[in-house]
């Protein structure tokens, strides 16, 4: 089984929806991170949370917000989906490593449509 | 303002030479900087990383280098494979930023046979 799980692997919806996108790991990690994905832009940070009571926002977080409900799960909603915000999103995970250094573990990814 | 350049037009090389890409940055102080690969419609694989004080770090067909004065990594892949043919993307891990990673573009590699 993955490690890092994504759902729903892709979402059509529309204009001004509620939509949430939902993230579970099985590496028992601390960190878990939000990125979006769009062409010729690479991958931006969204939101990002160093344990369960931790929440930060990254460059990019006008527009979603999200819930650390426990170490394993990491939700991302758009209160009110809007066009620009079709892209490609993905979850991460990273231990709390000595020295700051991160790898990181991505999830399979959701492709989100807002028409 | 911060940034992180990576070619992005795509690199096409011959099966068996060496592939290298660049990744330049610009007012950062990274205390880490990483490589990842990424398949068409895949989340990204985490393929090495070198540390600030590190000049060069090799696994298998792979060699990174870190030059902070001229705030660049080189990426190799020797001998290449068309199973190479994907985008690498770069990403810092700035201390003063609570040690999350900002990427670059990525470029796409394409290894014919």
């Amino acid at each position: 089984d993955a490690d890092v799980t994504q759902t729903p692997r892709n979402r059509i919806t529309k204009t001004g929806k509620r939509i949430m996108l939902e993230c579970s790991q099985t590496k028992g990690h601390d960190r878990m991170y939000w990125y979006r994905q769009d062409p010729g832009l690479g991958l931006r940070l969204i939101y990002y949370s160093f344990d369960v009571k931790d929440i930060n926002k990254g460059e990019i977080s006008d527009g979603y917000s999200v819930s650390r409900q426990a170490q394993a799960k990491f939700s991302l909603s758009l209160e009110s989906a809007i066009p620009n915000q079709t892209a490609l999103y993905f979850c991460a995970t990273s231990d709390r490593t000595s020295g700051g250094a991160n790898e990181q573990f991505f999830g399979p990814g959701t492709r989100l449509t807002v028409l | 303002s911060q940034k992180i350049e990576q070619n992005s037009e795509a690199l096409n090389i011959q099966e068996g030479k060496t592939a290298t890409l660049t990744c330049n940055y610009t007012n950062y102080s990274p205390a880490y900087l990483q490589w990842y690969r990424q398949d068409p419609g895949r989340g990204p694989v985490f393929l090495l990383l070198i540390r600030e004080n590190e000049k060069e770090k090799r696994k298998e067909r792979l060699k990174v280098t870190f030059d902070t004065t001229l705030k660049q990594s080189l990426f190799h892949i020797t001998a290449s494979q068309p199973a190479d043919s994907a985008t690498y993307l770069c990403a810092l891990d700035v201390k003063a930023a609570g040690n999350k990673l900002t990427f670059g573009g990525g470029t796409r590699v394409l290894v014919k046979p």
